[in-house]
Order: C-alpha cells, then sequence, then structure tokens
C-alpha cells in the first residue's frame, strides 16, 4: 500500500528566503507524484505532478520538485518566497496504471513573515 | 469555464439524520472522487466513479455511506444515520479521464451535532 509522509506540519519562512516543504512516499510500483496547495476556504489546487520522464518538475508560482527514487522524496521547493504563497500544502502519490486514487500527506501549513 | 461545484458549502446536522451532499463535475470530465478531510488531515479517499459506475469504493467507511452518478455526471454523496465522528469537508474532484489531473472543488463542511 502507498503512503505518504510530510516532514513538519508547520513550516515558517521570511518573505524572500527559500521555501522547502519536505515530502517521502512509500510505493511498491512505480508511483505518479503531486503537490496540492490550499488557500483558507478554497478547494486543492494542482501545483505540479510527476509522471514519467524528467525528475526535476516545474510548476505554477515558481515551484518545483524533484523526484528522487533512491531516496523515495519529492521534496516541494521555491527559491524565494511571497506572502501570497501563505497556505497549507499537501504531497500525493498514485500508483501508475493502477488505482486512480489519490493517497494524500497530512500537509504542511506554510506561513511567510514579512 | 466553470470548476467543480459541490452543494451546500455548509451543513450542519443531528446525530442519526441523513444527508446529502452534491458535486456538479466539470463538464465532459467522465471520472469523478469523493474524498473526506477530517481536521488537521489530508484528505482520504472514499469512492471513485468512471461514468455511470463506482470503480473504486474501498474508501467507503461503512454501509452508512453510498454514492450514486446516474447520469455520469452530477454525483451525490449520501450518509445514513450521521455519527459525530462523520464530521469533515467532504471533497469532490473530477477529471478528464482516468489518471488524468484531478480538479477539486470548494468541499461541502458537514457538521454532526
Amino acid at each position: 500500500a502507498q503512503s505518504v509522509t510530510q516532514l513538519g506540519s508547520h513550516v515558517s519562512v521570511s518573505e524572500g528566503a527559500l521555501v522547502l516543504l519536505r515530502c517521502n512516499y512509500s510505493s511498491s510500483v512505480p508511483p505518479y507524484l503531486f503537490w496540492y496547495v490550499q488557500y483558507p476556504n478554497q478547494g486543492l489546487q494542482l501545483l505540479l505532478k510527476y509522471t514519467t520522464g524528467a525528475t526535476l518538475v516545474k510548476g505554477i508560482n515558481g515551484f518545483e520538485a524533484e523526484f528522487k527514487k533512491s531516496e523515495t522524496s519529492f521534496h516541494l521547493t521555491k527559491p524565494s518566497a511571497h506572502m501570497s504563497d501563505a497556505a497549507e500544502y499537501f504531497c500525493a502519490v498514485s500508483l501508475q496504471g493502477g488505482s486512480e486514487k489519490l493517497v494524500f500527506g497530512k500537509g504542511t501549513k506554510l506561513t511567510v513573515n514579512p | 469555464g466553470a470548476g467543480v461545484s459541490q452543494t451546500p458549502s455548509n451543513k450542519v446536522t443531528e446525530k442519526g439524520k441523513y444527508v446529502e451532499l452534491r458535486c456538479d463535475p466539470i463538464s465532459g470530465h467522465t471520472a469523478l472522487y469523493w474524498y473526506r478531510q477530517s481536521l488537521g488531515q489530508g484528505p482520504e479517499f472514499l469512492i471513485y466513479f468512471q461514468g455511470t459506475g463506482a470503480a473504486d469504493d474501498s474508501g467507503l467507511p461503512n454501509d452508512r455511506f453510498f454514492a450514486v452518478r446516474p447520469e455520469g455526471s452530477v454525483s451525490t454523496l449520501k450518509i445514513q444515520r450521521t455519527e459525530r465522528g462523520d464530521s469533515a469537508v467532504y471533497l469532490c474532484a473530477s477529471s478528464h479521464e482516468a489518471a488524468d489531473t484531478q480538479y477539486f472543488g470548494p468541499g461541502t463542511r458537514l457538521t454532526v451535532l
């Protein structure tokens, strides 16, 4: 069975600083990996996804993530945080060619300080 | 274009009552998913429809929960004999086809008193 672990339920950074949100997964077969963002009182919005091919994936709003099979990781980064990045971020996994359901981590709440 | 819509946005009910939650997917999307998000947790899968049929209902917690999608578009999640532990945000998502990107609605916040 797949699972996702997000290290750090809360992360706080200063505006302009590097954002690093950690995600590790467990899967017995090659996974599809996703990062979603949830702003207050809004639905989940896809930031980026990895399916196959290039392991460095670029998403919206300047975010990117790198799939590292050897580390079973898919950490999310952004070089310079903006106040508007404050939100909750969820990492998710699904099976390639298998179940279409997403398995989510517990989420990381990002705070950006001025 | 219009995204996934869910109604109502909030539902307060009493323990033991029956509730229905509605999801309107993006037009043309054949796949529809229901998830439940409890406080402080990530969304948890409930059920997935491909067209009118439930292709995977392994996430439904018990037989009090049931979902339908009779015409392959709108879906209704039905909860019988609600319990306080059912309180959560119920999320609906749709995708053009199975395994495509899932687009989420804003959710229905269910509170069982």
